[in-house]
Formats: C-alpha cells, sequence, structure tokens
C-alpha cells in the first residue's frame, strides 16, 4: 500500500503547460483504467478533474487533461491560470480492491 | 445534488475512541460503494476503508487495520468509522467519499485530534 509517488512541485508562468506525473505499479496504474486526479484548494475538499484516465466532469475546464502510458499516468495542465496554483492529487484502484493515492504536488503560477 | 455530511470529529486522548458518520443525499445510497479518505494537518490525502453497497466487503489500509470499523445503514443514508485505539498518528480531517473506483464525490471532512 505505498502511495503513488508525484513531484513535490511544479511551477509554470501563465499560458504556460506544465504536466505532473504519477507513478505507481503494475498492480495499481499500470493494471487499471481507474486513475484519477484531485485538485485541492487550502482548507477546502479535493475536487475531482480526471476520472478513469482522461475523463473530465461536466464542469471541469478543457485545459485540464489527463493520460496513462504503463505505470505512470499524466495530468497537464494547459494555457495555465493564477487559480491553478492548488495542490494535485493522483489516485488509483488496487488489485486489492482498495485505493492508493498520490504523494501530492504543489503547482505554483509563477 | 449529491452531499455527504460528516460528524463526530474532536479531540480524543491517546487510545480513545470516536465514531465518525456521514448522512448522504441526492444519490441512491445503497448503490455504491462508500469509502474514507483522512488527510494530517499539511499532509497528503491518505485513503483509509472502503465498504460494498450491502456491506459485505469492507477493506483497510494496513495501518488502521484491527483498530477502524467502517460500517454503514442504507435504511439511514448513514456511513459510519468507528476508531478505536487511537494514537496521535491518526490526527486528521477525515473525509467521507463515494467510491466508484475513483472518488467522485467528497464531503468537507470532520477534525480528528488525537492528544493528551
Amino acid at each position: 500500500q505505498s502511495a503513488l509517488t508525484q513531484p513535490a512541485s511544479v511551477s509554470g508562468s501563465p499560458g504556460q503547460s506544465i504536466t505532473i506525473s504519477c507513478t505507481g505499479t503494475s498492480s495499481d496504474v499500470g493494471g487499471y483504467n481507474y486513475v484519477s486526479w484531485y485538485q485541492q484548494h487550502p482548507g477546502k475538499a479535493p475536487k475531482l478533474m480526471i476520472y478513469d484516465v482522461s475523463n473530465r466532469p461536466s464542469g471541469v475546464s478543457n485545459r485540464f487533461s489527463g493520460s496513462k502510458s504503463g505505470n505512470t499516468a499524466s495530468l497537464t495542465i494547459s494555457g495555465l491560470q493564477a487559480e491553478d496554483e492548488a495542490d494535485y492529487y493522483c489516485s488509483s484502484y488496487t488489485s486489492s480492491s482498495t485505493l492508493v493515492f498520490g504523494t501530492g504536488t504543489k503547482v505554483t503560477v509563477l | 445534488e449529491v452531499q455527504l455530511v460528516e460528524s463526530g470529529g474532536g479531540l480524543v486522548q491517546p487510545g480513545g475512541s470516536l465514531r465518525l458518520s456521514c448522512a448522504a443525499s441526492g444519490f441512491t445510497f445503497s448503490s455504491y460503494w462508500m469509502s474514507w479518505v483522512r488527510q494530517a494537518p499539511g499532509k497528503g490525502l491518505e485513503w483509509v476503508a472502503n465498504i460494498k453497497q450491502d456491506g459485505s466487503e469492507k477493506y483497510y489500509v494496513d495501518s488502521v487495520k484491527g483498530r477502524f470499523t467502517i460500517s454503514r445503514d442504507n435504511a439511514k443514508n448513514s456511513l459510519y468509522l468507528q476508531m478505536n485505539s487511537l494514537r496521535a498518528e491518526d490526527t486528521a480531517v477525515y473525509y467521507c467519499a463515494r467510491d466508484v473506483q475513483v472518488i467522485d464525490y467528497w464531503g468537507q471532512g470532520t477534525l480528528v485530534t488525537v492528544s493528551s
């Protein structure tokens, strides 16, 4: 039940694109298409941004996109905006019928 | 509108017990797996436990096995987390969440503080 590995921080200027990686194993990220991404602002509950690797819930900007290759999933934020500054977490379903979250990435808009 | 409202958090001494509740509305509660997720102060998210629609399957993160028990009452649209033998490292905001192999809805959380 080890946490998925994410970079601690990623930064970019307004308008740029950034990508956050999320590395797991064949028992979680690599084994299922149940990878999701969450945005969390300070003091707030997480918000679902991407589910099932690359799907966006209704109301989430199309500037957010997800993908997966092998045991690594990625979240790309294009056209970076000040409001995107937040913590981001990935999550995956696992072979043990549990869920596991990533270590979290702090996104800074320069 | 899906709503999940947690209650029952508070200050408890090490070794003590606490029962968290979650009131669900806006969806057919009995049709969904449910989870508890926690977040220690200044730390990341940690999945804690989940429970199948009829309560017949339950899974836990290793660090709470034997101490925490997840349960549900579909007639009351409610989810529970019984926490025993609490430790300082259990201090966190506990979120109730709808689980579709992805957490698609979250409550606002309830703070549990374990301290003497």
